[in-house]
């Protein structure tokens, strides 16, 4: 498709497992992000991707929490030993730099995400 | 350090009233990216403009106008004539220009009443 495709769209887990959620992002984009956004609260920022480099995991709340990118495509991030409070929705988005000038810079563009529930 | 207050946490407007929803930013960027997104509650993040610091040109497009004050760092948006179907959580963004993480205000939930 077109969009940033997020996979799965819904997961109810277990307190303790692990999962793992897929993002695609839009075809060319070099820049990959993913973001928490927990019930009626705002987005957080977990990592950004350029390529399949992480400049900038800042956002990752603890260890239990890793990203990865191959292929300067597909992301996957992964959430071990789950806790309730890791319940959220979980946001992919991709961008591709501007060429040149700052004014041609980046849009980011998010997909639809994944509904996260620990039971 | 980065950041962006959105003051109002929920506003409730009957349809057809004009509705302008606050962002002021700080950063220590000389040049930046400023957006706004819009999420409904099907949950999908809708990219709805990108601004760059360089440009302080207000613009409209419809029934959206945003407001761009570099003197205030504001970012102000105005819906005009709302419609039911502009009820959503609005985010107002910043960004380096050369890209990297945005940083999400905390949103302002309007809710237009028929």
């Amino acid at each position: 498709g077109a969009g940033v495709s997020q996979s799965p769209s819904n997961k109810v887990t277990e307190k303790g497992k692990d999962v793992e959620l897929r993002c695609d992002p839009i075809s060319g984009h070099t820049a990959l992000y993913w973001y928490r956004q927990r019930l009626g609260q705002g987005l957080e920022f977990l990592i950004y991707f350029q390529g399949n480099s992480a400049p900038d995991k800042s956002g990752l709340p603890s260890d239990r929490f890793s990203a990865e990118r191959t292929g300067e495509s597909v992301s996957t991030l992964t959430i071990q030993r789950t806790q309730q409070e890791d319940s959220a929705v979980y946001l992919c988005a991709s961008s591709s730099p501007g060429q040149g000038l700052p004014s041609s810079g980046n849009t980011i563009y998010f997909g639809e995400g994944s509904w996260l529930t620990v039971v | 350090a980065q950041k962006v207050t959105q003051a109002q946490t929920e506003i409730s407007v009957v349809e057809k009233e004009d509705v302008t929803l606050d962002c002021v930013y700080e950063t220590r960027d000389t040049t930046y990216y400023l957006f706004w997104y819009k999420q409904p509650p099907s949950g999908e993040l809708v990219f709805l403009i990108r601004r760059n610091s360089f440009d302080e040109q207000n613009e409209i497009s419809g029934r959206y106008s945003w407001n761009f004050q570099k003197s205030t760092s504001s970012f102000n948006f105005t819906i005009t004539a709302s419609q039911v179907v502009d009820s959503a959580v609005y985010f107002c963004a910043l960004s380096h220009y050369q890209g990297g993480k945005l940083i999400f205000g905390q949103g302002t939930e309007l809710s237009v009443k028929p």
